[in-house]
């Protein structure tokens, strides 16, 4: 069980910039989830998938925000067009289904100048 | 909707003292609970986790009992060592929300040799 890994750990780009983050999940894991933590705060829910199909995407998620996850196994969380307010730590975590806990990957802290 | 209220921080405690950090939450189902603990320069990791009435969570020497008629979900400790100095997330999921973690915003703890 090697965990989930998040890439890049630290991304720092100009606002306007798309960047992309990619999320391995626990092997057998078949639930995927991405959130967001900001200095201070706990995470928020941004959206999750069962297997390929994403299931509920938060408000949070604005129409520059993408995500997929193509086989049902790794997943990209995409941003198009950032905004200094996208600057957080963006988490990733997976879960067998319901209702087994979630574990959390390391995040990947995107910075917008 | 659902959301988690959590005592403010920092807590600054001698080593070997009691801790308590309190958590309340609010949730139109029947939600699990959860203790997530952020060490420095760490990722999110599952402390305790409680899924009904009555239960009780436990790890570490941490403890939480699961409160329904006070939706609390108090998280103790009888003697803090140093390395409990960290980050900790109260969270609840939900079953009919696809179990996707509900947070506070979090408690620091510091513990003094």
């Amino acid at each position: 069980d090697t965990g989930v890994s998040q890439d890049p750990r630290h991304k720092i780009t100009k606002r306007g910039q798309n960047v992309t983050f990619r999320c391995d999940p626990i092997s057998e894991h078949n639930r995927l989830y991405w959130y967001r933590q900001t200095l201070g705060q706990g995470p928020e829910f941004l959206t999750y998938f069962q297997n390929e199909a994403q299931l509920e995407k938060s408000r949070l998620l604005s129409d520059r925000f993408s995500a997929e996850r193509p086989k049902g196994s790794f997943s990209t969380l995409e941003i198009q067009r950032t905004e200094q307010g996208d600057s957080a730590m963006y988490l990733c975590a997976s879960s067998r289904d319901s209702p087994y806990e979630q574990y959390f990957g390391p995040g990947t802290r995107l910075t917008v100048t | 909707g659902n959301s988690v209220t959590q005592m403010e921080g920092p807590v600054t405690l001698s080593e070997e003292a009691f801790l308590t950090i309190n958590c309340t939450y609010t949730a139109t189902g029947y939600p699990s609970l959860f203790w997530y603990v952020q060490y420095p320069g760490e990722g999110l990791q599952l402390l305790l986790k409680a899924t009904k009435a009555d239960d009780k969570g436990s790890n570490k020497g941490f403890e939480a009992t699961y409160r329904k008629e006070t939706t609390s979900f108090h998280l103790e400790k009888g003697s803090v060592q140093v390395s409990d100095s960290a980050v900790y997330f109260c969270a609840l999921s939900d079953r009919s929300s696809g179990d996707k973690l509900t947070f506070g915003t979090g408690t620091r703890l510091a513990v003094r040799p």
